[in-house]
């Protein structure tokens, strides 16, 4: 079992609804989770990170983590064709520096 | 605009070839990773560096794979000798840890290595 499953879509979503991305993991003592985004032929860039169970709101960003059911989603609302990438899903356990990724899921938004 | 910078940004060389690859993380960071990036395999860590001493580097082949930080302006990443089956972007991430870990990677534009 891989240390993080993501769906490699591709997602496609029509522009202004929410698109939902899904993440597991399989290491119990995980902490710190997060989630990037990296276009196409671009390097990954950080645009959220969440900590403790339930949710956490940043723009038109959701992040919510159920540690019990070791699962972690990214939800976008009001998505634009902008927001057209693959998302990556990490997780860090507290103390240490790896963070380990999953292989990401694409998203299409269509205009 | 402080960014992490990667050269070459592009690598062809035949198998065989040593390959180097060079990071400058942004200035006043003390953390420096190196990934690999394949479509099967996702990101995977190679190595990082904390104050350029090497943390963990038990994701890198050792046989053909050397990372040092010569000082803390420059990280490099060499393969000797390349094969096909390293082709990939190699990225360097950079971060300020200040405490126990930091949150935040910047990753640098990546190097595109193409081994024939």
């Amino acid at each position: 079992q891989k240390e993080v499953e993501q769906n490699s879509g591709p997602l496609s979503v029509p522009e202004g609804a929410i698109a939902s991305l899904n993440c597991t993991y399989s290491d119990r003592v995980s902490q710190s989770f997060f989630w990037y985004r990296q276009y196409s032929g671009k390097s990954p860039e950080l645009i959220m990170s969440i900590y403790s169970n339930g949710d956490k709101e940043d723009g038109r960003f959701t992040a919510q983590l159920n540690k019990a059911s070791q699962y972690v989603s990214l939800l976008i609302r009001d998505s634009q064709p902008s927001d057209s990438a693959t998302y990556l899903c990490a997780f860090r356990t507290h103390g240490y520096q790896k963070v380990t990724f999953g292989t990401g899921t694409k998203l299409q938004v269509i205009p | 605009d402080a960014r992490v910078t990667q050269t070459p940004r592009h690598k062809v060389t035949e198998m065989g070839q040593e390959v180097t690859m060079r990071c400058q993380p942004i200035l006043g960071h003390n953390t420096v990773f190196w990934y690999r990036q394949t479509m099967m395999q996702g990101l995977e860590l190679l190595a990082y560096f904390r104050n350029r001493a090497p943390l963990d580097d038990s994701g890198m082949p050792k046989d053909r794979f050397s990372a040092e930080m010569p000082d803390a302006t420059l990280a490099t990443l060499k393969i000797q000798p390349s094969e096909p089956r390293d082709s990939a972007v190699y990225f360097c991430a950079s971060g300020l840890v200040q405490g126990v870990s930091t949150d935040t990677q910047y990753f640098g534009p990546g190097t595109r290595l193409t081994v024939l």
